[in-house]
This record gives C-alpha cells, structure tokens and sequence, in this order.
C-alpha cells in the first residue's frame, strides 16, 4: 500500500512548541488526519484538514499541508505534559480505509 | 461508558487455536472498523462494515479471518487456527454515516497473544 512516514520519537520541554512531521506517498489522498494515542486508551482523532487547504488551526493546534511536497505537520503550541502520547498520521479518501502511519511517540519534560 | 467497547481485552491462546473477539460500538453509530497494530506500528484496516454489510475487506484478511455484523450492531472477528504471526492488538472503530470523514472512535483493543 501507499506509506506514511514518520519521525518515531520527538522529546520536547513543556512550555516549548512540538513540531511533529509526516509524509506520505498517495496523492489521491482527500483528506489527512492526526490521532493521538495514549497508554491504554484508544486512539482520538486530533484534527484533520481536507487536501485542498493549507492550514488549519484548532486551539492550541496547527496543521500545515503542503501538498506539492506531500508533507503534513502539527505543531502544539505550549505543548504541556498531559500531551506525552503517540501521535499518528493518517491519510484516506474515502473516511474509512485510513492508512496511518507508525507514530511519532512524543516526551514532554518538566 | 458509552465509547466503544471490545471484549476480551487480552487473550493468550496455543497455535491452532481459534479465538473470537466482540466489538460493541457507539449505540447511534452505524459504521464499524476493525484494524490490527502490531509493536511499534500504526494500525493497520482489516475490514468495514455499513449497517449490517461487510462492504470493505483489506487483501491482510487471510480466509482465516472472518468479521461478522449480525444484526448492525455488536460485531465479532474470528481467527481460525491462530498462528505467532496473529499475534497484535485488535482494535475496533466506529462512526457515524455523515459525520466529519475519518472521525473513527476506537475502543481500547483486544490484545492477542499467540504462544
């Protein structure tokens, strides 16, 4: 299948920005998505942005899409240490066959 | 709780054996998912089903795997003669037709285990 790719870990200081990357191959792709995963609870969509925007803002949350180059981030602003969690990207056309990525495993310290 | 549901949460079987997992989705929603993650993977789509109708199957879904939606709500899947490589976290997901697209709610998974 079509891949998406991920930085596997990002450590960052509370208070700080995250900055969290992804690429992806399948230019099809109608719409783009982060989930977050905490331990032992099931994945939460985050946000997600259709692929003719740029950029979508939501609190503390911003994703940029540059579709030319098939590369999608979230950045969380005053990233807290409740943020600690796996974040995945996912992209998908039709809502249901999402195609994830493996996570980006994101440490936030005091 | 009204999330999603699944049960068991962990199963540990012998190679060979059968297992069924049980998926109870969000009560108003009419689609469910089922996707298999393995250690330091993203989840990858097993199956999809409207209502009652399987409309969706990944090529991962051995005729081994068998998913089933009776009567459009609970859902179960079934690996037959479970082998190692089975061994991962099965999770469930569900939505709403019409809801924001990918807005999937996922339980907090079957782990299998396969000695």
């Amino acid at each position: 299948g079509e891949d998406v790719e991920q930085s596997l870990f990002l450590s960052v200081r509370e208070g700080d920005s995250s900055v969290i990357n992804c690429t992806y191959t399948d230019s099809s792709s109608t719409y783009l998505y982060w989930y977050k995963q905490e331990p032992g609870a099931g994945l939460q969509l985050l946000t997600y942005i259709f692929s003719n925007m740029d950029m979508k803002q939501d609190q503390r949350l911003t994703v940029l899409l540059n579709k030319k180059d098939k590369h999608l981030s979230l950045r969380i602003a005053d990233t807290q240490t409740g943020d600690s969690a796996i974040y995945f990207c996912a992209e998908g056309d039709s809502g249901y066959a999402l195609n994830f990525g493996k996570g980006t495993s994101l440490l936030v310290t005091p | 709780d009204t999330g999603v549901s699944q049960d068991p949460r962990h199963k540990i079987t012998k190679r060979g054996q059968n297992v069924t997992f049980r998926c109870d989705p969000i009560s108003e929603h009419n689609r469910l998912y089922w996707y298999r993650q393995t250690l330091g993977q993203g989840p990858e789509f097993l199956t999809y089903f409207q209502n009652e109708a399987q409309l969706e199957k990944s090529r991962l879904l051995s005729d081994r795997f068998s998913a089933e939606r009776p009567k459009g709500s609970f859902s179960t899947l079934e690996i037959q003669r479970t082998e190692q490589g089975d061994s991962a976290m099965y999770l469930c997901a569900s939505s709403l037709a019409g809801g924001p697209p990918g807005e999937l709610f996922f339980g907090e998974g079957s782990r299998l285990t396969v000695l």
